[in-house]
């Protein structure tokens, strides 16, 4: 079975610019998780949705960061305006109840 | 708020040697699970093992073994027989359940790894 796919692999862009992350959660988890990983914060939880539905945002850094599920197979998060700070890995992970299973993650540099 | 505390940025062991990578955590639950995940420089987060922390038992999987006290809460992993596709950050994590004005779900809390090195 395939595993959690996350796109694209490496995006680079300049300030300013909108950034688009995307999601395939492995069929059948019904929880989807990003997260961001940097040097300075480690791994910290930006939302998170159960059923499609967001269950807790309190993670998300600013207006500029804002998520979507539009459906069961699919998510978003999306940067708008990119700042160089939002460089970072963003993983994203998804679950049938235990354990999370994490994509292959998304390194983003804001030049 | 849980807190995962992992005290150890970076550690060596020898091949074929063991090595125990430490990791606290502050909680009030009483029901929760812990996890230790590894990640190579690949940057893929692969789960190396969980515990439930009704379950008295220590987890292990292979070569790793967890140290579970939960009254100190404390949960060590051990890792016996050192290779060298061990070398990776280690990450320990807990599994508390939240709920929002949509309703409830698991969140992880993860310490700041631990960076182990395998030297031959």
């Amino acid at each position: 079975d395939a595993g959690v796919i996350q796109s694209p692999r490496h995006e680079v862009t300049e300030m300013g610019q909108e950034v688009t992350l995307r999601c395939k959660p492995i069929s059948g988890h019904n929880s989807l998780f990003w997260y961001r990983q940097t040097m300075m914060r480690g791994l910290e939880l930006l939302i998170y949705f159960n059923n499609n539905v967001p269950i807790d945002d309190s993670g998300m850094p600013e207006d500029r960061f804002s998520a979507k599920m539009p459906n069961a197979s699919f998510s978003t998060l999306k940067i708008q305006p990119s700042e160089p700070r939002d460089s970072a890995v963003y993983f994203c992970a998804s679950s049938l109840g235990e354990p999370q299973h994490f994509g292959d993650g998304t390194r983003l540099s804001i030049l | 708020a849980q807190t995962v505390t992992q005290s150890q940025p970076e550690m060596s062991v020898q091949e074929a040697e063991t090595v125990t990578l430490s990791c606290t955590y502050d909680t009030s639950e009483s029901d929760y699970y812990l996890f230790w995940y590894k990640q190579p420089p690949s940057r893929q987060m692969i789960l190396v093992i969980r515990q439930e922390a009704y379950k008295q038992q220590n987890a292990t999987e292979n070569r790793f073994s967890v140290n579970f006290q939960k009254a100190a809460k404390s949960f060590s992993l051990k890792i016996s027989d050192s290779q060298l596709g061990d070398a990776a950050m280690y990450f320990c994590a807990y599994r508390s359940y939240v709920t929002g004005i949509t309703g409830g779900g698991n969140k992880l809390t993860f310490g700041t790894g631990t960076q182990l090195k395998v030297e031959l």
